[in-house]
């Protein structure tokens, strides 16, 4: 059982360069999300979506897009990065019920030079 | 707009010790909270899981405790370890299926036991 896999795991940009980090879990969750993690800041929501077909804006969405591909994947793409967007970031999935758990894929760390 | 702090942001204590770790909201409608573990440079490992109309979920030494009216819970770790050294973050959930799907995080509380 697979769980959240997240990839790639590590990633180097130069400013102004794109990328899409992937997302897909095999747990049949509805809800998919997206955090940033950077020292001393805890996990910041950029992105969310409650189920398939939607997505909407967490605390920090600036700077970045994401798309429900289908119920088990989820991606966030950075169109033009930027050395503020160094950062851990990781994603997450859960199910509906009051005592589902929020599961987390390893996390992609990614610098922007 | 939810808001979750952990206080304090930064705790040591000798082994053998109990100790309390808190998290506070300023939304009370919420559908549960979760208490994590990270260890430094790993990913996150789930605790405890509170409904919202719980009050209390122990596993082995941890007790997690839910006041959702005083927006408050609090993790107790009995008999500390040297192996509970880790940062401990509390995350909020409002609700499902819709807008309200959000999962809000505290910026956690870095513990330190003491051999």
């Amino acid at each position: 059982n697979a769980g959240v896999t997240q990839t790639p795991k590590f990633q180097v940009l130069k400013t102004g360069q794109s990328m899409t980090l992937q997302c897909a879990q095999d747990m049949n969750h509805n809800s998919m999300y997206w955090y940033r993690q950077d020292p001393g800041m805890g996990l910041r929501l950029i992105y969310y979506s409650a189920s398939e077909g939607t997505t909407d804006k967490g605390e920090v969405p600036n700077g970045y897009n994401v798309s429900r591909l289908n119920k088990r994947e989820f991606s966030l793409r950075l169109e033009s990065a930027a050395p503020s967007q160094t950062s851990v970031y990781f994603c997450a999935s859960s199910g509906r019920s009051l005592n589902s758990p929020l599961h987390f894929g390893n996390g992609t760390r990614l610098t922007v030079t | 707009k939810q808001e979750v702090t952990q206080i304090p942001a930064a705790l040591s204590v000798p082994e053998g010790e109990n100790l309390v770790l808190n998290c506070s909201f300023t939304d009370s409608a919420i559908y549960n909270l979760q208490w994590f573990r990270q260890d430094p440079g790993k990913g996150l490992t789930s605790l405890l899981l509170i409904q919202s109309s719980q009050r209390e979920q122990t596993s082995g030494r941890l007790n997690a405790s839910l006041d959702k009216s005083s927006g408050r819970s609090t993790l107790y770790i009995a008999a500390s370890q040297p192996g509970d050294s880790a940062t401990y973050l509390c995350a909020v959930r409002r609700g499902y299926g819709n807008r309200d799907d959000k999962i809000i995080f505290g910026k956690g509380t870095r513990l330190h036991i003491l051999p």
